[in-house]
């Protein structure tokens, strides 16, 4: 089994609807990320948790909220989809603080918003 | 803001040439990693270089570091079909913890 596992992997929505992508890690690991993936931009930084009771803002939060529900578990809400998006979505696990360890990747959620 | 910048864009050889990525960062760093990712997978880590170290070497990759340009390199000896995928340099974004990702090098082996 991965060591982080993503659901859905893939996903088609429409316009206006909640959507809830969810991330859970068996690697023990206390800081778990968000990134979204689109052509020719990259990987921005959505949200990020060093622990349960911590929860912070990335570069582009907006239209996002997140849930830390157990150390494991990172769940990524769209509270009411639009086309932009549309896009790869990655959960992320890492060990250790600064400097900042190496990051270990699920295999990404396709979200496509209609 | 991104932070690293990958240079080519995209690259393409034949099996058993070398490929270079360069990764050009904006502000200083204690550390730059490496990653790859194959098509539409999640990406994996290869390598960590820290700002004291000016080169390292895992199997066929070796990175260089130059903390006076703000540039690295990753170069990929003896290139094979398998190694087809895009590579990322990421910093960590200011003092924090955060890591910040290149767009990336598309890299095609051709066999």
């Amino acid at each position: 089994d991965a060591d982080v596992t993503q659901t859905p992997r893939n996903r088609i929505t429409k316009t206006g609807k909640r959507i809830m992508l969810e991330c859970s890690q068996t690697k023990g690991h206390d800081r778990m990320y968000w990134y979204r993936q689109d052509p020719g931009l990259g990987l921005r930084l959505i949200y990020y948790s060093f622990d349960v009771k911590d929860i912070n803002k990335g570069e582009i939060s907006d239209g996002y909220s997140v849930s830390r529900q157990a150390q494991a578990k990172f769940s990524l809400s769209l509270e009411s989809a639009i086309p932009n998006q549309t896009a790869l979505y990655f959960c992320a696990t890492s060990s250790v603080g600064g400097p900042t360890g190496e990051l270990f990747f699920g295999e990404g959620s396709r979200l496509t918003v209609l | 803001s991104q932070q690293g910048e990958e240079d080519p864009q995209a690259l393409s050889i034949q099996e058993g040439e070398n490929a270079t990525m360069n990764c050009s960062y904006k502000t200083s760093i204690n550390n730059l990693q490496w990653y790859r990712q194959n098509s539409g997978r999640g990406l994996v880590h290869l390598i960590l270089i820290r700002s004291n170290e000016r080169e390292k070497h895992s199997g066929r990759l070796r990175v260089t570091l130059d903390t006076s340009k703000k540039s690295s390199s990753l170069l990929i000896t003896a290139s094979r079909a398998a190694d087809t995928a895009s590579y990322f340099c990421a910093t960590p974004q200011g003092g924090s913890e955060k890591l910040v990702f290149g767009k990336g090098t598309k890299l095609t082996v051709n066999p």
